[in-house]
């Protein structure tokens, strides 16, 4: 079964310090991998994808996430973390293949805390 | 639209009544998703459209839950019978084409409490 973990229900880091967000996923086929963001109100927004190609994918708000497919991971980081980067985490996973209706499976979600 | 707009926000029901949640998705996206988001917990899919087809129900919990899309532009998720167990944050997400690499891009979702 395709699945996708988030080991950390929260993540603190100082403002100004580097911040991960670590995912891990297990399909048993080629994987789209996505990140969202989820602000208190607010719907999910995209911030970044890895679809093919470079293994380092760049997004929104300074965000990056690194695709590392021998270790299954997906890991989302920033060099200097904002204050306003406090939010709720999810990865996401779609499947490729005529099969699949490119439904997104979630991870639980990681709540990153950015402290002054 | 300029988003993905979802209504009402808020939905309070009593158990036993039925629901209907309406999507409104970005103009011209033809993939329209279902979602359901418990507390403290990630989505989980429920239902997919291409146009006006429904091409997966899977995730649909029961026989309560139905959606459509008769145009290819609005859809409408129904409940019946609500239930406590229903309570959830409801999302629903539209992406362009079919590609698997778009982004779906989500709405601001309706909070459903069944009481």
């Amino acid at each position: 079964a395709q699945s996708v973990a988030q080991p950390e229900d929260q993540v603190n880091v100082a403002e100004g310090n580097p911040l991960t967000v670590k995912c891990t996923y297990s399909v048993s086929g080629n994987p789209y991998l996505f990140w969202y963001v989820q602000y208190p109100n607010r719907g999910l927004q995209f911030l970044l994808k890895y679809i093919t190609g470079d293994n380092l994918v760049k997004g929104s708000y300074g965000f990056e996430a690194e695709f590392n497919k021998s270790q299954t991971s997906f890991h989302l980081k920033k060099p200097s973390a904002l204050v306003s980067d406090s939010a709720l985490y999810f990865c996401a996973v779609r499947l490729y293949g005529s099969s699949n209706t490119g439904k997104l499976i979630f991870g639980q979600g990681t709540t990153l805390q950015v402290k002054p | 639209g300029a988003g993905v707009s979802q209504s009402p926000r808020y939905k309070v029901t009593k158990r036993g009544q039925d629901v209907a949640l309406r999507c409104d998705p970005i103009s011209g996206h033809v993939s329209l998703y279902w979602y359901r988001q418990a507390l403290g917990q990630g989505p989980e899919f429920l239902t997919y459209f291409n146009y006006e087809a429904q091409q997966d129900k899977s995730g649909l919990p029961n026989d309560r839950f139905s959606a459509e899309r008769p145009e290819g532009s609005i859809s409408t998720l129904t409940i019946q019978r609500t239930e406590q167990r229903d309570s959830a944050m409801y999302r629903c997400a539209s992406s362009s084409g079919q590609a698997w690499n778009t982004e779906a891009f989500f709405g601001q979702g309706t909070r459903l409490t069944v009481v």
